[in-house]
């Protein structure tokens, strides 16, 4: 059964305190991303990641850290240095890398989601 | 900056009508626009996409179309059912700073009424 999976499903957090949410793929794809999602808007790009042991700041990317030591895991992970972690993480992946400067719509590849993790901040 | 609008943030039709979400994009190297669905606590799922090279594509009771001199695109559905009540994004393939990434509208959120 391939596809991307997201653990866990819910989480709460203290605040000062540190998470990790897991995002695994078995599709074989070399690139991963990091969305947040809150109420009424868009997904915001958090990192995202082309190649294994190589990783990229998005647009929100602050009190937020990754890693991609392993070509099927990108583990996220929101620090208390986050103030507002509160939203819905989605994770996804594309067979293709995320792009290169100056590269055309035949380099890109379709993102698949996993399911999600809801993050609360009590 | 950079930016997707999507219109409407809800639409609420009756079974068997069509739908119409709207989306304009800022950047006019865009070339690609895919458009997802997102049920309930559910990650989004891609439905349709179009590249710029075309103007219109069709699948089944979905439809997408393209106009790259106004930078906008459209989404279709034909004789809605229950089951489209989703909410809908659609998003637009920029590059910016370096590397290439997807901007998404805001979302809309469609009911279907039996």
């Amino acid at each position: 059964d391939g596809g991307i999976t997201q653990s866990p499903k819910y989480l709460f957090r203290k605040e000062g305190q540190n998470v990790t949410l897991s995002c695994e793929q078995n599709l074989n794809h070399d690139a991963m991303y990091w969305y947040r999602q809150d109420p009424g808007q868009g997904l915001r790009l958090i990192y995202y990641s082309q190649i294994v042991n190589d990783f990229q700041k998005g647009d929100i990317a602050e009190g937020y850290s990754v890693s991609r030591e392993k070509k099927e895991s990108f583990p996220l992970t929101v620090t208390s240095a986050q103030k507002n972690p509160t939203a819905f993480y989605l994770c996804a992946s594309s067979m293709g890398p995320a792009g290169l400067a100056g590269g055309y719509l035949s380099s890109y590849n379709e993102q698949f989601f996993g399911p999600g993790t809801r993050l609360t901040v009590l | 900056g950079e930016n997707v609008e999507q219109h409407p943030s809800t639409l609420s039709v009756q079974e068997g009508d069509s739908a119409v979400i709207k989306c304009t994009y800022s950047d006019s190297a865009s070339n690609y626009f895919p458009w997802y669905k997102q049920e309930l606590g559910k990650g989004p799922q891609l439905i349709i996409d179009i590249r710029s090279n075309v103007g219109e594509k069709k699948d089944q009771r979905i439809a997408v179309t393209l106009n790259k001199t106004a930078k906008h695109f459209s989404l279709h559905i034909t004789e809605t059912q229950p089951e489209d009540s989703a909410v809908y994004f659609c998003a637009a393939f920029m590059s910016s700073g370096g590397y290439n990434k997807l901007i998404f509208g805001a979302g809309t959120r469609l009911a279907v009424h039996p």
